[in-house]
């Protein structure tokens, strides 16, 4: 598995964007990023994956760099409903997701 | 679309009994299931994957005869924590992969507390 490294808490304004940084400098060239979120007691939510090129949903958008070491999700106006812990999951796949421990995200008025 | 439900949402038993979650892809047939656990203030951890009809197979360190899996159909899974103990309690959540065809992922259900007295 890659290597993750994610700052462990972040605020966010209402209505601003909340961008949140992932390291994986040991992630493969053919290894997805992949991007959950769970919130306070429910299941993870699935947000977006990407492997090579910015990638950009009803949810959010991903931004990864051309060296593939790093990535960035990005929630262009985050609102309380987004308060969540924010997992990065490189080397992630369809069959394979190992969770580390995330960002939790409060987004406040 | 790629919705996935658990039923349970929560329960409590008493120490020595058995206990059934169930998982159920409710919009999408998923080939395969994962179960996951996930204790207070930690990160979720894998417990078995389960492909249907097929026995599952199991994380290293997780009981296969104590964490029953069985994966009948294409759209439900189950997971029987036989004579639970204390330490059983936690947050047991499913998952189904599911999606189109090189863009499919794992869904996740809304998670069963288990609390066993």
């Amino acid at each position: 598995d890659a290597k993750t490294t994610q700052p462990p808490s972040m605020d966010c304004a209402e209505g601003r964007a909340a961008n949140l940084p992932c390291n994986h400098s040991t992630i493969s060239g053919n290894e997805y990023v992949y991007w959950y979120r769970q919130i306070h007691s429910q299941g993870p939510q699935y947000i977006i994956h990407g492997l090579k090129n910015n990638e950009t949903n009803e949810m959010a958008s991903l931004i990864i760099t051309e060296d593939r070491k790093s990535s960035t999700l990005i929630l262009p106006h985050a609102t309380l409903r987004d308060t969540a812990v924010y997992y990065c999951i490189p080397g992630g796949t369809a069959s394979k997701l190992t969770f580390g421990t995330g960002t939790r995200l409060q987004v406040t008025l | 679309g790629a919705v996935v439900s658990q039923h349970p949402s929560w329960v409590i038993c008493k120490s020595g009994t058995s206990v059934k979650i169930e998982c159920r892809s409710l919009d999408f047939q998923a080939t395969t299931m994962f179960w996951y656990r996930q204790f207070p203030k930690q990160s979720l951890m894998l417990m078995a994957t389960s492909n249907e009809g097929s026995k599952a197979t199991y994380e290293q360190g997780v009981e296969k005869d104590k964490f029953l899996i069985n994966h009948a159909s294409l759209t439900l899974s189950t997971l029987t924590v036989t004579s639970a103990h204390p330490e059983d309690s936690s947050f047991y959540i499913c998952s189904a992969r599911g999606g189109r065809v090189g863009t499919d992922t794992q869904y996740f259900g809304p998670g069963t507390r288990l609390t066993v007295l």
